[in-house]
């Protein structure tokens, strides 16, 4: 099956850095997705791709769309302490009805 | 304009019991999708249904799982004689068409003892 690796794992970083993280893949996906994950809750659209070398902004969130369309990244501006949290990619083909494929995602942690 | 419900947030189970997970789709949208997540990993797709439906199920145990999606009322996410591998959290999504946005709910934290 289809499967993302995201990188990096973690991350430690001081509040008002950048950061940078991102997904790749052996197979193509159509749509590429970021979310965000706090403690105990679901995961929150961040920002969503469609066509391969897009590149999308949220505020401080950027993120593009591969031209190989295996790949994404996603960019965070000037960190802020509620930007913690739990960032995941997913990818998605309109041949798979639907269902989005996740990485395993990236643990962001601001220290103030 | 109410987001994807989940009940219960929280379920704790002997092993051998059933479990019973619900969702309310955000109101018009009739596309629901399952997905579990175990810790420190990503969400891992299980089964997509659409109303009295189901269109996917390429991620679901062939055994002691089962999804349904009636014309009135939640989603159901039933696992039936429970173990304790199938202790994780249990996400519901929700989505006006096939290709479009995704709007998960908070989740139901399965623990099996």
């Amino acid at each position: 099956g289809q499967q993302l690796n995201q990188s990096p794992q973690s991350m430690f970083i001081q509040e008002g850095e950048d950061v940078s993280m991102n997904c790749t893949s052996s197979s193509i996906f159509n749509t590429w997705l970021w979310y965000k994950q706090d403690p105990g809750e679901g995961p929150v659209l961040l920002i969503a791709l469609y066509k391969a070398g897009e590149l999308t902004s949220n505020g401080r969130l950027t993120a593009q769309f591969g031209i190989t369309r295996k790949d994404s990244f996603l960019n965070i501006s000037a960190s802020i302490p509620s930007d913690v949290g739990i960032y995941f990619c997913a990818g998605r083909l309109e041949t798979n009805a639907g269902k989005s494929t996740f990485g395993d995602g990236t643990t962001l942690t601001v220290k103030p | 304009n109410a987001g994807v419900m989940q009940n219960p947030r929280h379920l704790v189970r002997r092993r051998g019991q059933e479990a019973r997970l619900r969702c309310s789709p955000m109101k018009g949208h009739s596309h629901v999708y399952w997905y579990r997540q175990l810790p420190e990993e990503g969400l891992k797709f299980m089964v997509y249904l659409q109303k009295e439906n189901i269109i996917d199920e390429s991620g679901m145990p062939k055994e002691r799982f089962s999804a349904e999606f009636p014309k009135e009322g939640p989603s159901i996410l039933r696992i039936q004689q429970v173990v304790r591998g199938d202790s994780a959290a249990y996400f519901c999504a929700s989505s006006s068409g096939q290709g479009n946005e995704q709007y998960f709910g908070p989740g139901t934290r399965l623990t099996v003892t």
